[in-house]
């Protein structure tokens, strides 16, 4: 069963408008989220890596004020897209480090397609 | 030069056929490796780690070659259901990053 749950898995929002992607572990504790960035037929991008009641840390040449990213519990996650363009459509994926299971480092969450009218 | 590179695809291949994936990785630093599918517009979900021994799972073989940073995934018997995107992945231990390739796209026809 999932042990990474991601929402929503679908949005639409018009330009300008903020949108905030959640990601919660179930039945473990998450010190460590990573969130990763696909566009069509490319690979996953490493956006942030999120520790639990810390700031972030980006990856070089993502915007830490436009890709808002909170990990107030060892359960949540969130990563806000404010004031959206269409150029920010994309698919997003969190994932939950599980130290103990070093065969399968990350979890992933089903992800959350984003469209930027 | 990306950290982690695949073979550009497609691979359209009939049901039966053997089909290899080749990857390579530029960072000597990389400690584990991994082969994930995607599936369209889905998570990626992970295939199976990847030994230096060499391992295999079912009609599924890696290999890891740390002297010429390269890694396979060799595919045996192929289903209609192994249709997917597979993605090389490192991990890098320092930061504990996962790095991704660009994943090559494999349709089995039948």
């Amino acid at each position: 069963g999932a042990v990474v749950s991601q929402h929503p898995s679908r949005v639409i929002c018009k330009s300008g408008t903020s949108v905030k992607i959640e990601c919660r572990s179930l039945d473990f504790q998450a010190t460590t989220m990573f969130w990763y960035r696909q566009f069509p037929k490319q690979s996953l991008m490493l956006m942030a890596t999120s520790n639990e009641g810390s700031k972030a840390t980006y990856e070089q040449g993502v915007e830490k004020d436009k890709f808002l990213i909170n990990h107030a519990s060892l359960t949540l996650s969130t990563l806000t897209v404010t004031s959206a363009h269409p150029e920010d459509s994309s698919f997003y994926i969190c994932s939950a480090e599980i130290r103990e299971t070093y065969n399968s480092p990350l979890h992933f969450g089903n992800g959350t397609r984003l469209t930027v009218t | 030069r990306k950290e982690v590179e695949q073979d550009p695809g497609p691979f359209n291949v009939p049901e039966g056929a053997t089909v290899a994936f080749n990857c390579t990785y530029s960072n000597s630093a990389s400690q584990s490796f991994f082969w994930y599918r995607q599936d369209c517009r889905k998570e990626p979900k992970l295939l199976m780690s990847v030994y230096s021994s060499g391992n295999e799972d079912g009609r599924f073989t890696a290999q890891l070659n740390r002297a010429s940073q390269y890694i396979s995934l060799l595919i045996r018997d192929s289903k209609l259901s192994d249709s997917a995107t597979y993605l090389c992945v490192a991990f890098l231990n320092q930061g504990g990053k996962l790095i991704f390739g660009q994943g090559t796209e494999l349709s089995v026809k039948p």
